[in-house]
């Protein structure tokens, strides 16, 4: 079964540093780019930044830019997520999921880990 | 960056009504539009791919149309299911964006 599975919410505080990670099964992890998109409380969804096959190309949000880094380990088929310098508007259902080329479309989401940043 | 508008916000409609829902691209992005449905507490589901492409598994009572800048989503007769919020994304070139997302309410 093909699956994405989110892990390393929390509460963290304003100025914390989070890592989500991301576990694939499934797929082949190492042939896709991959996604993280995330959700605020009662709000709309939001790309946050993707990654290439081979993590030689990333791209990101500009609300995160210098502050979150998006990576992978295709060998042990997971993507992250390091958060540095968190604020509170960056509380989130984040999800992890898979895109498809070259329609770029994303068919697999996991099912999302929360966090929370407050005092 | 391509900025996405997308509309109603949300609508109230009844069970075997036609609903539609728009997103208009601030330049052409070609067809690389894609719909998704997300339930509250669910993660979202891809329904439509390239503007008008069914994803394998979607009832054939959604479909998606459009080009360029204008592009529709329709569920030709809405079922009790289909209750939920719909976002168009743009994934024409990165950073990818969604739309505000249409709420599809009970009348």
């Amino acid at each position: 079964e093909v699956q994405l599975v989110e892990s390393g919410g929390g509460l963290v505080q304003p100025g914390g540093s989070l890592r989500l990670s991301c576990a694939a099964s499934g797929f082949t992890f190492s042939t896709f780019w991959m996604n993280w998109v995330r959700q605020a409380p009662g709000k709309g969804l939001e790309w946050v930044a993707n990654i290439k096959q081979d993590g030689s190309e990333k791209y990101y949000v500009d609300s995160v830019k210098g502050r979150f880094t998006v990576s992978r380990d295709n060998a042990k088929n997971s993507l992250y997520l390091q958060m540095n310098g968190l604020r509170a508007e960056d509380t989130a259902v984040y999800y992890c999921a898979r895109e498809v080329l070259p329609q770029d479309y994303m068919d697999v989401w996991g099912k999302g880990t929360t966090v929370t940043v407050s005092s | 960056d391509i900025q996405m508008t997308q509309s109603p916000s949300s609508l109230s409609a009844s069970v075997g009504d036609r609903v539609t829902i728009t997103c208009r691209a601030s330049q052409t992005i070609s067809s690389y539009l894609n719909w998704y449905q997300q339930k509250p507490g669910k993660a979202p589901k891809l329904l439509i791919y390239s503007a008008s492409t069914l994803q394998s598994g979607v009832p054939s009572r959604f479909s998606g149309s459009g080009s360029g800048t204008d592009f529709t989503l329709t569920i030709s007769s809405l079922q009790p299911e289909d209750f939920a919020t719909y976002y168009c994304q743009l994934s024409y070139s990165n950073p990818q964006t969604f739309g505000q997302g249409t709420k599809v309410e009970i009348k």
